[in-house]
């Protein structure tokens, strides 16, 4: 049941680029996408998110796209700074539902 | 910051032992959840909580598993008889409207031995 998909599990950036998460899903069901930073030990934080009705949304250093012809979603991060070193979710909801779908996550590293 | 608050951090049991996690969502939040994640693993929901009742479940949130919420604060999910394989990170999460994003606690991790 893989409904939401990380397919890149690690992921190294160099402090001041662009790192670039990506996220493929399958329900087309699904109307909204949102983005969780987990550090060791403790629980998902929420990120960012966008509807379905949009295709981009910014917030500071993170911005998520939405391509839903392609259903695919990324998560940008500029400038990478060593403290965005975590693992990375991307998770979904159908409209009308309760439940996440998550994806199963990208450890980003941030090299100083 | 209001936050979601988890107790105990880590829980070990034997297996056919029933445990109880606890959870204190943020106050104003109105709609609960419990996720587990087993070790290398995606996040998988279990089960939703709203007006008092069970919203949705898993095909995971089986008749071993129960929610409640006790008073106007807490809430709480119990595994009656523990198998090795319930071993888990345990996250409640809260949201003041469905549409809304969830908030996650910092887990309980659960070892079953």
């Amino acid at each position: 049941d893989q409904q939401v998909k990380q397919n890149s599990p690690s992921l190294s950036v160099q402090e001041g680029r662009i790192s670039i998460l990506n996220c493929d899903y399958t329900n087309s069901m699904f109307d909204y996408f949102l983005w969780y930073k987990k550090y060791p030990a403790e629980g998902p934080t929420f990120l960012i998110s966008i509807s379905s009705i949009k295709d981009k949304n910014e917030d500071g250093r993170f911005t998520v796209f939405l391509n839903k012809s392609a259903k695919h979603l990324s998560l940008h991060i500029v400038p990478s700074q060593p403290g965005d070193s975590a693992v990375y979710f991307c998770a979904a909801y159908v409209g009308g539902a309760n439940n996440l779908f998550f994806g199963t996550g990208t450890r980003l590293t941030v090299i100083p | 910051e209001p936050e979601v608050t988890q107790t105990p951090s880590h829980q070990v049991t034997q297996m056919g032992q029933e445990v109880i996690l606890r959870c204190v969502p943020i106050s104003n939040h109105l709609y609960f959840y419990w996720y587990r994640q087993i070790l290398g693993q995606k996040v998988e929901f279990l089960v939703s909580f709203y007006n008092n009742e069970i919203s949705e479940k898993s095909e995971i949130f089986d008749d071993q598993f129960s929610v409640e919420r006790p008073d106007g604060s807490n809430f709480t999910l119990k595994i009656r008889s523990t198998k090795l394989e319930d071993s888990a990170m345990y996250f409640c999460a809260s949201n003041r409207d469905s549409t809304y994003e969830q908030y996650f606690g910092p887990g309980t991790r659960l070892t079953v031995t």
